[in-house]
């Protein structure tokens, strides 16, 4: 039941854009970003509901294709602050969220 | 407000004892949810609790118990501790009220376990 996110790793420069995908096997409910920090604890990000807009938050945003059950976070310029590993929960109906194994970015000057 | 608090920060057991971690939830959240988290395997997820009850359960050994209190405080034991169980133990409180989870989840710091 664990979500698949890819890539699993990716370098950026400074204000360059980039996508983090999430899918699953199974339909979903809503779908859950998250950013991790080295040695923090994860930090929401948004969720997406099913049925639900996309979701923009600044210049992080996020889509949710139901009938895939695949989900995309859209970096766009990014910052230094921006690095960190992405999560992405998957929620199937059960109240219960399974996590990708994450994205690690890392946003170099 | 409180975040969510998890105790003791750090352990470090030997195999075959068992541990015992805590977790209080952000006041008013009646859902915890328990994660392992390891290198290359991220978030796994154990349990969840809602108003006492466990809800829901990960692909994990019966090792790996838990409880929720009245107040909404959770703890997670681990028995017979293997050197593999060593990992950051998160737990993540949300307001639940329905049969989704359409809210964010609160994390905690974490425990992190280690086992030699």
């Amino acid at each position: 039941q664990q979500p698949v996110q890819s890539p699993q790793a990716v370098i950026l420069r400074e204000g360059e854009d980039a996508v983090i995908n999430c899918s699953s096997s199974k339909a979903l409910y809503s779908v859950h970003w998250y950013r991790q920090k080295h040695g923090e604890a994860p930090v929401f990000l948004m969720i997406l509901l099913k049925g639900g807009e996309q979701k923009g938050h600044e210049k992080i945003s996020a889509s949710f294709n139901e009938k895939k059950q695949q989900s995309s976070l859209y970096l766009t310029a990014s910052q230094l602050s921006y690095s960190g590993t992405y999560f992405c929960g998957t929620e199937a109906g059960a109240n219960n969220l399974f996590f990708g194994t994450g994205t690690r970015l890392t946003v170099i000057p | 407000k409180a975040g969510v608090t998890q105790t003791p920060r750090y352990l470090i057991k030997t195999r075959g004892q068992q541990v015992t971690l805590s977790c209080s939830p952000i006041s008013g959240h009646r859902s915890v949810s328990w994660y392992q988290q390891t290198p290359g395997q991220g978030l796994q997820f154990l349990f969840e609790y809602f108003s006492e009850t466990q809800r829901n359960k990960g692909n994990f050994p019966g090792r790996f118990s838990g409880r929720q209190f009245s107040n909404s405080r959770s703890e997670m034991n681990v028995s017979t501790l293997e050197l593999g169980d060593s990992a950051l133990y998160l737990c993540a409180s949300s307001f639940t009220p329905g049969q989704v989870t359409n809210t964010e989840a609160f994390f905690g710091q974490g425990t992190r376990l280690t086992v030699v």
